[in-house]
């Protein structure tokens, strides 16, 4: 069953600091992986889009990585900012049905306190 | 705005009646998704259009539910006869597309939140 897991479900850091999110997911076959950002009551929007062959891309301060063999992805976000606050959503691709089928993640909560 | 736009951004019915959203994808799209989200939860898939052609659509698309994009532009989503587990946000989103596996950006709208009462 293709599925996206994402850790740690909250947290909570200081604003300047910086975090990290894991992601691990089990589609197949991979097409490319997505983090979205959104914010309460809105839609997502994109990060960052990483195809198998890449292996990190960066937006701004956040970086993400891939690492296609373990299936694992990771989302660095340097100095945060309050406006980071934000649910952060890993989202894998599969092209079996001959389109980019998006299957998401449930999700990391962070919450950016001054 | 030339961004993808919902209608309406909030709605809420009794159980039992039927609900109609509108999305109105970014104009030159010709792939359009509909997604439902529950709280603390990532959106799940719907449904996908090509132009017109409704080409997938997921086994959470139960017959009460039902799309169209009658021109290729605009889509509608009905949901017939409500249940309050229904209640969720209603996500479209549009993207270019050629049948290949480049990862063309899907663009969100800000979503349509349904609560059945």
């Amino acid at each position: 069953k293709n599925q996206v897991e994402q850790s740690p479900q909250s947290l909570i850091i200081l604003e300047g600091k910086n975090c990290t999110l894991q992601c691990n997911y089990t589609v197949s076959p991979f097409s490319n992986l997505r983090w979205y950002k959104q914010d309460t009551g809105r839609g997502p929007v994109s990060l960052t889009i990483m195809t198998f062959s890449e292996n990190t891309k960066s937006n701004g301060r956040y970086t993400a990585t891939l690492d296609a063999d373990t299936k694992q992805s990771s989302l660095h976000i340097t100095a945060s900012q309050l406006s980071d606050s934000a649910s952060y959503i890993c989202v894998v691709s599969d092209f079996s049905g001959g389109y980019n089928k998006l299957i998401f993640g449930a999700g990391t909560r962070l919450a950016v306190h001054p | 705005d030339t961004g993808v736009s919902q209608n309406p951004r909030h709605k809420i019915t009794k159980r039992g009646q039927n609900v109609t959203f509108r999305c109105d994808p970014i104009s030159e799209h010709n792939r359009l998704y509909w997604y439902r989200q529950t709280l603390g939860q990532g959106p799940e898939f719907l449904t996908y259009f090509q132009n017109e052609a409704q080409l997938e659509k997921s086994r959470l698309l139960s017959d009460r539910f039902s799309a169209e994009r009658p021109k290729g532009s605009f889509s509608t989503l009905e949901i017939q006869r409500t249940e309050q587990g229904d209640s969720a946000m209603y996500l479209c989103a549009s993207s270019l597309g050629q049948g290949t596996s480049l990862p063309y950006e899907q663009y969100f709208g800000p979503g349509t939140r349904l609560t059945v009462t």
